[in-house]
């Protein structure tokens, strides 16, 4: 079945430091992609989206381009900041054939940025 | 324009009982899916809801139900808790005619004592 594996956390880093979030998915057929944030104790918010190969999203100084001959979908900001600290997680839409759908979601990285 | 309400935020609840959490989407989304979200398990889909149908089910025992109201409004049910049932509950809801894009609430945080 689909999938979606992401680097291991925690990850941490000082202010300013390059990231990335390495992210792979498996699937069948061309799923969205999708890159979500969770501060602490709250729900998921959406930080950027691609729905088709080569499609770059970007939100907030983070990207991703959806590289379908890698299966991939990294996580990048040039420069992060001490509020950019919570929890990641690279997820898929998996749509079945009745155009029902469901969220295929990573483990999650834990991000800290030291001041 | 509101968010994907639920509640309540916070349930304390002992083996054995049964909880229902409520969930309202964004005026306009017909979809409604249900998460459980665990340190252990991670995020983990229960089912989806639309136009007060379930469509899709995540591998959950029987005791998880849910429903789906007229005005889109969602409720799910767990009897019979387990200490293993506590987790925060994630509900998301999308629009019909566009990407499967997922807006979420702030979820249920569940603890079974």
């Amino acid at each position: 079945g689909n999938s979606v594996t992401q680097m291991e956390g925690p990850v941490t880093l000082s202010e300013e430091a390059f990231l990335t979030i390495n992210c792979t998915y498996t699937a069948t057929g061309y799923p969205s992609l999708f890159w979500y944030v969770q501060y602490p104790g709250e729900g998921l918010q959406l930080l950027l989206k691609a729905t088709k190969a080569d499609d770059k999203g970007s939100n907030k100084g983070f990207e991703a381009t959806y590289r379908k001959e890698t299966t991939s979908f990294h996580l990048e900001k040039g420069s992060v900041q001490v509020s950019d600290s919570a929890v990641y997680f690279c997820a898929l839409s998996d749509r079945g054939g009745s155009s029902a759908s469901k969220i295929i979601f990573g483990s999650g990285t834990r991000l800290s940025i030291r001041p | 324009k509101a968010g994907v309400t639920q509640t309540p935020r916070y349930l304390i609840k002992t083996r054995g009982q049964q909880v229902t959490l409520s969930c309202s989407p964004i005026s306009g989304h017909r979809s409604v899916s249900w998460y459980q979200q665990t340190p252990g398990q991670g995020l983990q889909f229960l089912f989806e809801y639309f136009s007060e149908t379930q469509r899709n089910k995540g591998n959950f025992p029987g005791r998880f139900s849910g429903r789906q109201f007229s005005n889109s409004r969602s409720e799910m049910n767990v009897s019979t808790l387990e200490l293993g049932d506590s987790a925060l509950y994630l509900c998301a809801s999308s629009h019909p005619d566009r990407d499967t894009e997922a807006f979420f609430g702030q979820g249920t945080r569940l603890t079974v004592v």
